[in-house]
Formats: structure tokens, C-alpha cells, sequence
């Protein structure tokens, strides 16, 4: 079965530094692993995915992931922090059975102190 | 830029009455989901849907929910005689097509609180 973990439920980084938000992840095949990122009061927004490839993958407003996996990895980081990418971070990973549907984490919230 | 659409974006309901949650998927999308957040929890799967019937349906998905794509553009969830535990956030989402690299797109959810 597939699985997510996001180890931190709060992750607080001050603006302009560095940020990631860590994802673990457990399938039993390829992985195929997403970033959404959930703003107060509204819906899911993709940010980005990893599915083949490089393992580094670059997606919307400058955040970036990295897929290792060796460690079972794909953590999400952004190199300076704004106090607009405080919201609630998400990760899934694609069933790799039947409809595709997404298992997510159970989300980090992010907030970046000015 | 194109973009899935829900109404209401909040429902108020009485424990036992009937809901429909209503959805617009993006235009050329084929494949499409229903995930419900309940609050403080993940977001977890409930139904996908593809050529006018479900594909995959969770167990959270018992006999009281169903799904319905009654036009070319809307894709409904019915709750037929909601619980308290049916409060939550729920999300429509679509997908173009078939492919494993295809991103789902969610809507911004309708917030359903079941008194």
C-alpha cells in the first residue's frame, strides 16, 4: 500500500532564509510523488511532481523538490522564504492501482516570520 | 488559465437531510475525483469517475454517498442522509487523461457542517 509522512505538522523559517518541508513516502513501484499547497479558506494548489527524470524538480513560485530515493525522500524547499508561502503544505503519492487517486500526508503548516 | 469550480463553497445541513455538492471539472478533463478533509485531518480519497461511471471508490464511500455526471459539465456528490461525521471539507478535482503523469486539479472545496 501507499504511503506519505510528513514528520513536522509546523515548520516556522524567517523570511528570506532557506525553507524545506520534509516528505517520506512508501510504494511498492515507482513512485510518483506531488507537492499541493492549501492557502487559508481555499482549495489545493499543485506546485509541483516528480515522476521520472532529474531529482531535483522545479515548480511554481520558485519552490523545488528533491527525490531521493535512496532515503525515500521528496522533500520540498524553497531558497529564500516569503511570508506569503505561509500556508499548509501538502504531499501525495499516486495509487498505482486503478483511478490514480492521491494518498496524502497528513500536511505541514508553514510560517515564515518577517 | 482554466480552473475546477465548486459550489456552494459552504452548506449548513441538518443531521439527516440530503446534500448535493456540485462541480465544475476543467472543460476537457475526463477523469474526476471527490476528497474530503475533515478538519485538522488529511485530505483522504473518496471516489474517481471516468466515462459516466466510478472506477475507484474508497471506503469511506458507503451507500449513502453517490456521484453523478448529469450533463456535460457537472459532476455531483450526493450525500443521501448526512451524519455529523460527513462534516468536512470536500474537494472536486480532474484529470485530463489516463496517463500516470497526469496532475490532478482540485477545486476550492465546499465546507459542509452537518448539525
Amino acid at each position: 500500500a501507499q504511503s506519505v509522512a510528513q514528520p513536522e505538522d509546523q515548520v516556522n523559517v524567517a523570511e528570506g532564509n532557506p525553507l524545506t518541508v520534509k516528505c517520506t513516502y512508501s510504494v511498492s513501484g515507482n513512485p510518483y510523488l506531488f507537492w499541493y499547497v492549501q492557502y487559508p479558506n481555499r482549495g489545493l494548489q499543485f506546485l509541483l511532481k516528480y515522476i521520472t527524470g532529474d531529482n531535483l524538480v522545479k515548480g511554481s513560485y520558485g519552490f523545488e523538490a528533491e527525490f531521493n530515493k535512496s532515503q525515500t525522500s521528496f522533500h520540498l524547499k524553497k531558497p529564500s522564504a516569503l511570508v506569503s508561502d505561509s500556508a499548509l503544505y501538502f504531499c501525495a503519492v499516486r495509487d498505482q492501482t486503478g483511478a490514480n487517486n492521491l494518498f496524502f500526508g497528513t500536511g505541514t503548516r508553514l510560517t515564515v516570520i518577517p | 488559465e482554466p480552473e475546477v469550480t465548486q459550489t456552494p463553497s459552504h452548506q449548513v445541513t441538518q443531521m439527516g437531510q440530503e446534500v448535493i455538492l456540485r462541480c465544475v471539472p476543467i472543460s476537457n478533463h475526463l477523469y474526476f475525483y471527490w476528497y474530503r478533509q475533515i478538519l485538522g485531518q488529511k485530505v483522504e480519497f473518496l471516489v474517481s469517475f471516468y466515462n459516466n461511471e466510478i472506477s475507484e471508490k474508497s471506503e469511506i464511500f458507503d451507500d449513502q454517498f453517490s456521484v453523478e455526471r448529469p450533463d456535460g459539465s457537472n459532476f455531483t456528490l450526493k450525500i443521501r442522509s448526512t451524519k455529523l461525521e460527513d462534516s468536512a471539507m470536500y474537494f472536486c478535482a480532474s484529470r485530463i487523461g489516463s496517463a500516470y503523469q497526469e496532475t490532478q486539479y482540485f477545486g476550492p472545496g465546499t465546507r459542509l457542517l452537518v448539525l
